[in-house]
């Protein structure tokens, strides 16, 4: 079964700085989707990027990017200038390629980032 | 706007009620989930609905249970089984999965959540 490890449970950057946050999965598929979502106080789940494995190129929106290392399956993600707003749990999520049930969300624990003035 | 919509926000319940928390959504999509979240666990998934009049129990269906008889909507109740029904409840839908080999993102759009409090 797949697994999703975020290893830092709370994170923390000054505003205007850049933050990277980790994710690790764990599978044996070659073909998958990996997503980081964004949930803010309000606790509505915000897609903020995606990624295809078979992609090498790292998807960027805006000032979020990400860090896809498919071999040491790895997929974190840089925020820079970071705002206010960006304060958030951030949760990393691996989608299977397959159909079916395989095709599920898999979800980490969560990162909870803090912004600074 | 197309969108999902869960009610109510808030909602409290006696120790052995049943309770039926709402979930609508009008982008027309195929499948619909049920996610459970509590403190520094991230969100695991209670049920899931690819298809009108079918639905697959998730990682945590224990103590819950479901309909699917509209596309639009997928009621979860909470029963009296369920022993620590405390949490905070997301609904989510997506395109259909798909076969196997399909390549597409499907991604989840979630609805605002429901937070339920057992009293």
């Amino acid at each position: 079964a797949q697994t999703v490890t975020q290893s830092q449970p709370e994170m923390s950057v000054q505003e205007a700085e850049t933050v990277t946050l980790s994710c690790t999965y764990d599978t044996s598929e070659s073909d998958y989707y990996l997503f980081w979502y964004k949930q803010p106080p309000s606790r509505q789940m915000i897609l903020v990027i995606r990624q295809e494995a078979y992609k090498q190129q790292n998807a960027t929106e805006n000032r979020f990017s990400v860090n896809f290392q498919k071999a040491a399956k790895s997929f974190s993600l840089k925020i820079s200038d970071s705002q206010l707003g960006d304060a958030a749990m951030y949760f990393c999520a691996y989608r299977s390629a397959y159909g079916g049930s395989q095709g599920n969300l898999i979800f980490g624990k969560g990162t909870k980032l803090s912004v600074k003035p | 706007d197309g969108g999902i919509t869960q009610s109510p926000k808030y909602l409290f319940r006696k120790e052995g009620q049943n309770v039926t928390l709402s979930c609508e959504q009008n982008l027309n999509h195929d499948a619909m989930y049920w996610y459970r979240q509590d403190p520094g666990q991230g969100l695991r998934l209670i049920y899931y609905s690819q298809i009108v009049n079918d639905f697959q129990k998730g990682d945590i269906a224990e103590g819950y249970s479901v309909s699917r008889e509209k596309k639009e909507s997928f009621p979860l109740t909470v029963t009296s089984a369920q022993k620590n029904p405390t949490a905070f409840y997301l609904c989510a839908s997506s395109i259909f999965p798909g076969l196997a080999g399909q390549s597409s993102y499907n991604e989840q759009f979630f609805g605002p959540g429901t937070r339920l409090t057992v009293l």
